[in-house]
């Protein structure tokens, strides 16, 4: 139980073009979705907590209009990347979370998604 | 504002050995919990072990323990029997009981278990 899902894997895009990585928890209702990016040999770094129906959250540094970040379903959040460039390559994770599974504060994880922006 | 601070980036042994990773957290929150999660090559991020900032007990699911010491705001991770499966990122982490449910991560451990 508590899976997330999360697709494209891995995406290749040209700079300038938008793309959208979707994250979805399969077997439970998420009530809050998070976002981090994680550079090579690094930890994770959040960049947004979203609540199903409500704008997302965004940490300090984290660029509002180039990451949105939709969630739209409890079951359902989305991260496009805007007018993508080569700095914005990384790998995005996204986690959920449920008051109704796991302990408080508890993330499920997705595998991420590898961008690269030639 | 929490951090977390494991002050090993690297460690290495042979396998069925045991070993320890540190991790050490600020905050000035009562209630809280703390976990210990594993990423492997694959990159997908494993919760190992947790443990609730209000049980004295320290946690345990198989090889894997902690010890918890409250007071020193430490949580350290032991791994015992280490088997290669066990090479991967240690990531320790902090979550309030309250407000975002945010988790604070620590910058990792990258532990090789070596045949």
């Amino acid at each position: 139980g508590a899976v997330v899902s999360q697709h494209p894997s891995w995406v290749i895009c040209k700079s300038g073009t938008s793309v959208k990585i979707e994250c979805r928890s399969l077997d439970f209702q998420a009530t809050t979705m998070f976002w981090y990016r994680q550079f090579p040999k690094q930890s994770l770094m959040l960049m947004a907590t979203s609540n199903e129906g409500s704008k997302a959250t965004y940490e300090q540094g984290v660029e509002k209009d180039k990451f949105l970040i939709n969630h739209a379903s409890l079951t359902l959040s989305t991260l496009t990347v805007t007018s993508a460039h080569p700095e914005d390559s990384s790998f995005y994770i996204c986690s959920a979370s449920s008051v109704d599974r796991g302990s408080v504060n508890e993330q499920f994880f997705g595998p991420g998604t590898r961008l690269t922006v030639l | 504002a929490q951090t977390v601070t494991q002050s090993q980036p690297e460690m290495s042994v042979q396998e069925a050995e045991t070993v320890t990773l540190s991790c050490t957290y600020d905050t000035s929150e009562n209630n809280y919990y703390l976990f210990w999660y594993k990423q492997p090559p694959s990159r997908q991020m494993i919760l190992v072990i947790r443990q609730e900032a209000y049980k004295q007990q320290n946690a345990t699911e198989n090889r894997f323990s902690v010890n918890f010491q409250k007071a020193a705001k430490s949580f350290s991770l032991k791994i015992s029997d280490s088997q290669l499966g066990d090479t991967a990122m240690y990531f320790c982490a902090f979550g309030a009981n309250q407000g975002a449910q945010k988790l604070v991560f620590g910058q990792g451990t990258r532990l090789t278990i070596n045949p």
